[in-house]
């Protein structure tokens, strides 16, 4: 079955540590995003990308990084430098050009810092 | 003025009756609409498009689009406690240019069926 695989579905990260995101889509998606939800509110975007080695920042992206070297994976990097990094992180997929089309969305991943 | 906006709720309807949301947008140019079901602790699962001005039904559920007043609703008819969930507006705006895709989400209506 298509759809959209994150990894791993829980996290916890010490303090001053790295940690990385995994999203993988089986789709044949041309667009990849990433999402941040805390609790009770609603999505603030991370980064996106429309195309392979090409990505654009959202509207939350300081403390992010991200890579697209293949059409089907979009990791998402927390780095030290965000501050206050536990939240509920999706990522999501669509087609491109066109009529748009809604997103769908991999099942997340829970981020804590211990 | 937030770009999407919708009620936060909780919005509670007794079993069987019509439940109604709601959703304004900012942006004039918007072209396409979409509402998203998301369960507590899930993520959210999209459950309606809609793109011209007037009704679209898909089973239960209907979505209503008035491009004039900006403004979009969803309809759910004979509501059940399994559509207990909170439900997000999605648009994309026309600044965002053709070829891409980007939604701007509001931040969700709570609904909550009563059995």
């Amino acid at each position: 079955d298509g759809g959209i695989t994150q990894s791993p579905k829980y996290l916890f990260r010490k303090e001053g540590q790295n940690v990385t995101l995994s999203c993988e889509q089986n789709l044949n998606h041309d667009a990849m995003y990433w999402y941040r939800q805390d609790p009770g509110q609603g999505l603030r975007l991370i980064y996106y990308s429309q195309i392979v080695n090409d990505f654009q920042k959202g509207d939350i992206a300081e403390g992010y990084s991200v890579s697209r070297e293949k059409k089907e994976s979009f990791p998402l990097t927390v780095t030290s430098a965000q501050k206050n990094p536990t939240a509920f992180y999706l990522c999501a997929s669509s087609w491109t050009g066109g009529q748009p089309y809604g997103y769908t969305f991999g099942s997340g991943t829970r981020l804590t810092v211990v | 003025q937030k770009e999407v906006e919708q009620n936060s709720g909780p919005l509670s309807v007794p079993e069987g009756a019509i439940a109604s949301l709601n959703c304004t947008y900012s942006d004039r140019g918007s072209q396409s609409f979409f509402w998203y079901r998301q369960y507590s602790g899930k993520s959210p699962e999209l459950i309606m498009s809609i793109y011209s001005n007037g009704d679209k039904e898909d089973g239960r559920f209907t979505a209503q689009l008035n491009k004039a007043s900006q403004y979009v609703s969803l309809l759910i008819r004979d509501s059940q406690p399994s559509d207990s969930a909170t439900y997000l507006c999605a648009v994309k705006g026309s600044s965002y240019g053709g070829a891409t895709n980007k939604l701007i989400f509001g931040t969700g209506t709570l609904l909550a069926v009563q059995p």
